[in-house]
């Protein structure tokens, strides 16, 4: 299996253009898993998808931000209008059934994102 | 051990020495505990696991204990290779799908 792939390796826009960051989770992965990465706050879960249900979206940070998983091999994560302080590295992660518990979590190469 | 904010602890070890890397946790009731590293450029990569009704588990190479008197784990990795080096988190889990990541250590390995 390749693993969790994500597009693209790098994103380079500026302020207020739409972004979309894309993942294809390991096929038969239940669970999908947005995360963003900064230095100053680590690595922070975004939403939580679960059959493609979005189960958990409290992490999202502002209604800027929004994420759809269509079917089970892909979902995106779009951020309109984009800002600075979006700048971050985003992961996509997958697990084989719910959740996170007893469960390996893989994740993707992420997407470095920065916005000027 | 674990910092907050931008200054992450960093490890310096030998090649072929063992490593330690500390980690607290905050969450009393967490009952499930992951190691992952992260290599430049890359996604976290599970190492190990650990469950609160034990204080040892061992891998290949890789040890991780678990205090939970003190709510401390700690990772141990045996005669360190220079592909050791990387950004260790620890995490605990706050629900069944919700992971709270510690800051991260950086363990390089002299050569």
């Amino acid at each position: 299996d390749a693993g969790v792939i994500q597009s693209p390796r790098h994103e380079v826009t500026e302020m207020g253009q739409e972004v979309t960051l894309r993942c294809k989770p390991i096929s038969g992965h239940n669970s999908l898993f947005w995360y963003r990465q900064t230095m100053m706050r680590g690595l922070e879960l975004l939403i939580y998808f679960n059959n493609n249900v979005p189960i958990d979206d409290s992490g999202m940070p502002e209604d800027r931000f929004s994420a759809k998983m269509p079917n089970a091999s892909f979902s995106t994560l779009k951020i309109q209008p984009s800002e600075p302080r979006d700048s971050a590295v985003y992961f996509c992660a997958s697990t084989l059934s719910w959740g996170a518990r007893d469960e390996k979590l893989f994740f993707g190469s992420g997407t470095q994102l920065s916005v000027l | 051990g674990e910092s907050v904010g931008l200054h992450l602890p960093t490890l310096s070890v030998q090649e072929g020495d063992n490593s330690i890397i500390n980690c607290a946790y905050s969450n009393s009731a967490s009952d499930y505990f992951i190691w992952y590293k992260q290599e430049s450029g890359k996604g976290p990569q599970f190492i190990i696991d650990i469950r609160s009704n034990m204080d040892k588990r061992q891998g290949q190479r890789v040890t991780v204990l678990l205090n939970k008197t003190v709510k401390h784990l700690s990772l141990q990795i045996a005669a360190t290779q220079p592909g050791d080096s990387a950004v260790y988190f620890c995490a605990e889990i706050l629900n069944d799908y919700k992971l709270s990541f510690g800051a991260g250590t950086t363990v390089t390995v002299r050569a």
